[in-house]
């Protein structure tokens, strides 16, 4: 299985809204209701922020939002603050069973 | 609140064999989740490696299949990952995680780096 598509960086200002996308193919995201993001900061473990493509988990602010289209997924982060930064992945249930990564995404808050 | 803790060598010598096992509180290991393996090496991304349920069903990432074995001890509520034939290249952090078995880890041990050198 290949490893999802997600951009290497991306930016933003505090304050601003970024998106970050992850694209499969129609064998992982566009066959699955079953994709997640996480948030990893330095030498910390992930932490879930959206599952179920849209849900978030209690305790994650409503800042954080998901949506799918077609084999691409997209993470949206909304009034961007500095502890937003850190590396995203994201993630995707396969019809065989198995779980596929993306590559992550490294965001700065400039 | 269900923890979860790493345990095992650090270092393991190539062509060997790694073993680490991860311990359960705060909750039975008897529940509708799967427990989980992720590594990330040095520097890169995540990657799951696979999952085991309580009944001991498992699955598996079809690029480390033929040298995985991840197991349930849900005496001891812990499970189990056993990696043959290392090489550098499985030099990682190796996290253990609980999910639904639909990809969503939702608790995560700290992590245990592991090292592939003679």
């Amino acid at each position: 299985q290949s490893a999802l598509t997600q951009p290497a960086s991306v930016s933003g200002s505090p304050g601003q809204s970024i998106t970050i996308s992850c694209t499969g193919s129609s064998s992982d995201i566009g066959d699955s209701y079953y994709v997640s993001w996480y948030q990893q900061h330095p030498d910390k473990a992930p932490k879930l922020m959206i599952y179920e493509v849209t849900n978030r988990p209690s305790g994650v602010s409503n800042r954080f939002s998901g949506s799918k289209s077609g084999n691409t997924a997209s993470l949206t982060i909304s009034g961007l603050q500095a502890e937003d930064e850190a590396d995203y992945y994201c993630t995707s249930y396969t019809g065989r069973t198995t779980v596929v990564f993306g590559g992550g995404t490294k965001l700065t808050v400039l | 609140q269900v923890q979860l803790q790493e345990s095992g060598p650090g270092l393991v010598k190539p062509s060997g064999t790694l073993s680490l096992t991860c311990g359960v509180s705060g909750g039975s290991m008897i529940s509708s989740n799967w427990w989980s393996w992720v590594r990330q090496p040095p520097g890169r991304g995540l990657e799951w490696i696979g999952d085991v349920y309580h009944t001991g069903d498992t699955n598996y990432n079809p690029s480390l299949k033929s040298r995985v074995t991840v197991s349930v001890d849900k005496s001891k509520n812990l499970f189990s990952l056993r990696l043959t034939s290392v090489t550098a290249a499985d030099s990682a952090v190796y996290y253990c995680a609980r999910s639904l078995g639909l990809g969503d880890f939702d608790t995560w041990g700290q992590g245990t780096l592991v090292t592939v050198s003679s």
